[in-house]
């Protein structure tokens, strides 16, 4: 079945680079998905990488993907403050016609002044 | 524009209550999703609308109804809830199903 699975917690120091691991189970997903989530608010976006790619790179985001492993990886460069916030990896397999997302269950970033 | 909006941002109602929740986007996406999503959970898919027609229901209780009078807008209509359904419930819209999903920032509901 489909699955995706992040480690709970992580926390840097400001000015520190932040690695958000995400490990998943269906190979079918073109596509798979970084999300942000701060207190009381929506998902944001924030970048995504097609399957057939081993990187993808957005300003601080670095985005890496092992497709034999299954395994994706979030990069933060130089976290601030303000990157306090859930992190959801994401994917979307194919095999369900693509309209279902399964998100991990979100890796809490605590950024330390 | 990648604005997914929703209304209202916050609702408080009994357990005896209708009242319905709003999302809008004017991105010109064809699918449209509703979301419920538990503190420190992720979101759980509740419905998803593909051409205005409603093609996922994740077994979700009648007392929730969902609605897409048009493209740009879904509606998701409450009645005789239970306190266990306060929720954020939030909205995502994409351009078709293999596109990836905006949200709004959610209605925050509260079941008394």
């Amino acid at each position: 079945g489909e699955d995706v699975e992040q480690s709970l917690f992580l926390s840097v120091r400001e000015g520190d680079s932040s690695v958000i691991n995400c490990t998943y189970t269906d190979s079918s997903s073109t596509y798979l998905y970084w999300y942000k989530q701060e207190p009381g608010a929506g998902l944001q976006l924030l970048t995504y990488i097609f399957s057939n790619m081993d990187m993808k790179q957005d300003q601080r985001l670095t985005v890496l993907l092992n497709k034999k492993d299954k395994h994706l990886s979030l990069r933060i460069a130089d976290t601030q403050t303000g990157d306090s916030a859930i992190y959801f990896c994401a994917e979307r397999p194919q095999n369900t016609g693509g309209f279902k997302t399964i998100f991990g269950a979100g890796t809490r970033l605590f950024v330390k002044a | 524009d990648t604005e997914v909006t929703q209304t209202p941002k916050h609702l408080v109602m009994g357990m005896t209550n209708k009242k319905s929740l709003k999302c809008e986007q004017h991105m010109g996406h064809r699918a449209m999703y509703w979301y419920k999503q538990k503190a420190k959970k992720p979101p759980e898919l509740m419905f998803v609308y593909s051409y205005e027609k409603l093609s996922i229901n994740e077994s979700v209780p009648s007392r929730f109804s969902p609605e897409c009078p048009n493209s740009s807008l879904l509606n998701l209509h409450l009645h005789a809830l239970q306190p266990e359904d306060s929720a954020l419930y939030l909205c995502a819209s994409s351009q078709d199903q293999t596109y990836e999903q905006y949200f709004g920032p959610g209605t925050r509901l509260t079941v008394t």
